[in-house]
């Protein structure tokens, strides 16, 4: 099946510096890339999603970056915060649109 | 709070019992979606709804595990005799028809003894 690896697996940084994420795929009829937030006990929320039709796709402090052709995508934060202290999760989109999901990356931003 | 809910937000019980956790989707979300996560992991997809259709099943679903969706609206996920790898948290998405975008509610936070 389907299967979405990310890396790295921890991310430490500082206050101010950027930071990415990248996942790699191995299905090339995926064409749905979200990207998840998640704050230790909370529920996943959504950032950022990308559409296979579009190479980048910037809002504010946050960028993803698609390649179809190399099979990754790619998170971006700049001017790390603390509050950007969280896990985050890729995902793809499967048959009947179910996510299939990496295995997260936590990211700590020291101030 | 016009959020995805669940209920109960945690559950602890004993190995071999019967569980049951309920999913209320976003209003007119026809697209309802069941994942597990585990510590450390992302979440793993279950089981799909278009409207009250179960339309796909993950193999992580054993006969153990069972959805419904009775009415397109609220879902629920039994498990039976429960074992304690069934311990995770359990999350429910909804997603409007035409779009992909899911939204997930807090989930219910199952620790089998």
């Amino acid at each position: 099946g389907e299967n979405v690896e990310q890396h790295p697996s921890t991310l430490s940084v500082q206050e101010g510096d950027s930071a990415v994420i990248k996942c790699t795929y191995s299905d090339s009829a995926s064409n749905y890339f979200p990207w998840y937030k998640q704050e230790l006990g909370k529920r996943p929320q959504l950032i950022i999603d990308i559409r296979s039709n579009v190479g980048e796709k910037k809002d504010q402090r946050i960028a993803v970056t698609l390649n179809k052709t190399a099979k990754h995508f790619s998170l971006h934060i700049t001017e790390t915060q603390p509050e950007d202290s969280a896990v985050y999760f890729c995902a793809l989109s499967g048959g009947y649109n179910k996510l299939i999901f990496g295995a997260g990356t936590r990211l700590a931003v020291h101030p | 709070d016009t959020g995805v809910s669940q209920d109960p937000r945690h559950k602890i019980t004993k190995r071999g019992q019967n569980v049951t956790f309920r999913c209320d989707p976003i209003s007119e979300h026809n697209r309802l979606y069941w994942y597990r996560q585990t510590l450390g992991q992302g979440p793993e997809f279950l089981t799909y709804f278009q409207n009250e259709a179960q339309l796909e099943k993950s193999r992580l679903l054993s006969d153990r595990f069972s959805a419904e969706r009775p009415k397109g609206s609220f879902s629920t996920l039994e498990i039976q005799r429960t074992e304690q790898g069934d311990s995770a948290m359990y999350l429910c998405a909804s997603s409007p028809s035409g779009t992909d975008t899911q939204y997930f509610g807090p989930g219910t936070r199952l620790t089998v003894l």
